[in-house]
């Protein structure tokens, strides 16, 4: 069965600091990963996904991920954090068919003036 | 081009009453999934539907639950007699046919209270 751990839960970071929230996960096939952000009372947003190809994916928001196969990881980066950024975070993976995600338990992310 | 609608946004049901959650997914998409978030945790995958057809329901609890998606008209979650643990936000995707490279986009979700 497939899982997502998100080891932080929650994450605290100044305006202008670089961020980085880890992913790891579990899947016995090549797995389709993303990234979500969810604001307070709001929906989820697509940060960025990787299917195949290049292991550094670069998103929206300026945000970017690398995929590590050998590490099962998925690790989210931004160089320089906004006070808009504040939110909680997803990870999730997917089957190769179909968009049934797994997701991991969040990291929720405060940003410090 | 409207997103995922999803509506209401907010329903408070008293315990034993039904909750009816719908879902309309983006124009052109035939795909549709349900997500349960409970406080404080990710999100749960509910149930895989294409119109008039469950493609895969694992993740709907046994009891009270159940889901359609006519061929005309929104998906629909209904939960049979509520109870206090229900209260969740819910959330519904949908994607296009042919997903095999899409992702999927999310409602902003239903928060169901129940009291």
């Amino acid at each position: 069965a497939q899982s997502v751990t998100q080891p932080d839960i929650h994450i605290t970071v100044s305006e202008g600091a670089s961020l980085e929230l880890r992913c790891n996960y579990s899947y016995g096939a090549t797995p389709y990963l993303f990234w979500y952000v969810q604001s307070p009372g709001q929906g989820l947003q697509l940060l960025l996904k990787y299917f195949s190809g290049d292991t550094l994916v670069q998103g929206i928001k300026g945000f970017e991920a690398e995929f590590k196969r050998s590490q099962s990881s998925f690790n989210l980066r931004k160089p320089s954090v906004h006070w808009s950024d504040a939110a909680e975070y997803f990870c999730a993976v997917g089957k190769a068919a179909g968009n049934k995600l797994t997701f991991g338990g969040g990291t929720r992310v405060l940003v410090k003036p | 081009n409207a997103g995922v609608m999803q509506n209401p946004r907010h329903l408070v049901r008293r315990r034993g009453q039904e909750a009816r959650l719908r879902c309309s997914p983006m124009k052109g998409h035939s795909h549709v999934y349900w997500y349960r978030q409970l406080p404080e945790e990710g999100l749960k995958f509910m149930v895989y539907l294409q119109k008039e057809n469950i493609i895969d329901e694992s993740g709907m609890p046994k009891e009270r639950f159940s889901a359609e998606f006519p061929k005309e008209g929104p998906s629909i979650l209904r939960i049979q007699q509520v109870v206090r643990g229900d209260s969740a936000a819910y959330f519904c995707a949908s994607s296009p046919p042919g997903s095999q490279n899409t992702e999927a986009f999310f409602g902003q979700g239903t928060r169901l209270t129940v009291v």
